[in-house]
């Protein structure tokens, strides 16, 4: 069964500060999909971030990067220079080949930035 | 602009009623879906619609019915039975039913029972 774990409930950091969320997944599919969300006061889930499980390949955009390594069933995101906007949950989430139409999110991890 | 329209943001019922949460998308998206979302707990799915006419229960579809008369719309209704009703509902939708497809998610639904 899939499974994915944030562990990291809530972390608060100074703005400018470099800020790691840990995600760790579980899955019995060779192919798979792995995704970021941001959740801000409003509500809405925005998309971040896609990664196939044949491409490990670290990502950066801006001030964020996506760390992925199978060996260790992780894909951590990582803020540098963090702000007060990126305050947010941060949703972790897996897509299985298997099974088309679930994606699993894990519980998420309430980012708070101050000043 | 294209998007996903849930409404109303807040609703208020008492226990013992049924209540319908809207959701519309106007992404010409073929997928949608419910997800509840309590506090600590994550995204949990409820139901979800790859067509028309067509709807598979998620991880805790008791207690809430849907339906998918049109692609546009794709409505909830907690019913009566559900437990635990009151929590902050999400709609979502995406291209096809691609595994490798993101989410588009509405801005939600806070419901409260009392």
């Amino acid at each position: 069964a899939q499974k994915v774990t944030q562990a990291q409930t809530e972390i608060s950091v100074v703005e400018k500060e470099d800020v790691t969320l840990d995600c760790v997944y579980e899955t019995r599919d060779t192919t798979y999909y792995l995704f970021w969300y941001k959740q801000p006061p409003s509500g809405e889930l925005v998309f971040l971030i896609r990664r196939n499980s044949f491409d490990e390949q670290n990502e950066i955009s801006g001030r964020y990067s996506w760390n992925f390594q199978k060996s260790t069933s992780s894909f951590n995101f990582t803020i540098t220079a963090s702000q007060v906007v990126d305050s947010a949950v941060y949703f972790c989430a897996l897509s299985e080949a298997g099974t088309a139409s679930k994606l699993t999110f894990g519980t998420g991890t309430r980012l708070q930035v101050t000043l | 602009d294209g998007g996903i329209t849930q409404s109303p943001k807040y609703l208020f019922r008492k226990e013992g009623q049924n209540v319908t949460l809207s959701c519309e998308q106007n992404l010409n998206h073929d997928a949608m879906y419910w997800y509840r979302q309590d506090p600590g707990q994550g995204l949990r799915l409820i139901y979800y619609s790859q067509i028309v006419n067509d709807f598979q229960k998620g991880d805790i579809a008791e207690g809430y019915s849907v339906s998918r008369e049109k692609k546009e719309s794709f409505p909830l209704t907690v019913t009566s039975a559900q437990k635990n009703p009151t929590a902050f509902y999400l709609c979502a939708s995406r291209q096809g039913d691609n595994y490798n497809s993101p989410l588009h998610f509405g801005n939600g639904t806070r419901l409260t029972v009392t």
